[in-house]
């Protein structure tokens, strides 16, 4: 069973860049059948798909933040990373990692989150 | 852009109810693309059904997904305490790509 946890800043201030990275255990962030990808939740509000990458490296992103948003992978750590720039108090939210069951597009194990306030 | 808009916003009962919950899609969504998730405050979502009607592992048998083309339902048969939480529905395939609802809110009456 995977698991996964996200660590990073939770404090960033505004124009700068968010870097948060999702550690990754019980299974191979290379092996096929998989997409890692980060998920934000504003506070008291619902879901946002960020991006994932394949397992190729192939990254896809959602057009409304494509311009700032870069996920990449480590293998030799077995995690992934996300950088977000150019931040307002807009970005302000719980970031989650999770990954994306890449045959039918489901979510199924996700990080508990990691709350990204951005305030000078 | 897919939107999906899921009703109602907060819906109150009691246990042992019937609840049902819908996401109704602005375009047609692939069964296959389509999954639910329960999230309790403080906590990540949760995979209940993926594929509009196949339940996660070790989701019990009174969650049940039903629906395609653009209308989607999911169905608590008899609620548990433990089953008041937010609800939300996603795609995935559609530009953006992946979408989630805004949610259902499922409350104690």
């Amino acid at each position: 069973q995977l698991q996964l946890q996200e660590s990073g800043s939770g404090l960033v201030k505004p124009s700068q860049t968010l870097s948060l990275t999702c550690a990754v255990s019980g299974g191979s962030i290379s092996s096929g059948g998989y997409s890692w990808s980060w998920i934000r939740q504003p506070p008291g509000k619902g879901l946002e798909w960020i991006g994932y990458i394949y397992h190729s490296g192939s990254t896809y992103y959602n057009p409304s933040l494509k311009s700032r948003v870069t996920i990449s992978v480590d293998r030799s750590k077995n995690q992934f990373s996300l950088k977000l720039s150019s931040v307002t108090a807009a970005d302000t939210a719980v970031y989650y990692c999770a990954s994306l069951f890449s045959l039918d597009g489901h979510f199924d194990y996700w990080g508990q989150g990691t709350l990204v306030t951005v305030s000078s | 852009e897919i939107v999906l808009t899921q009703s109602p916003g907060t819906l109150s009962l009691s246990p042992g109810e019937r609840a049902t919950l819908s996401c109704r899609a602005s375009q047609s969504v692939s069964s296959s693309y389509l999954a639910w998730y329960q999230q309790k405050p403080g906590q990540a979502p949760r995979l209940l059904i993926y594929g509009a009607s196949s339940r996660a592992t070790g989701i019990p048998d009174r969650f049940s997904g039903s629906g395609s083309g653009t209308d989607f339902t999911l169905t608590i048969s008899r609620l548990e305490p433990e089953d008041f939480a937010v609800y939300y529905c996603q795609q995935y395939g559609s530009s953006p790509l992946c979408t989630f609802g805004q949610g259902t809110k499922l409350e104690i009456k």
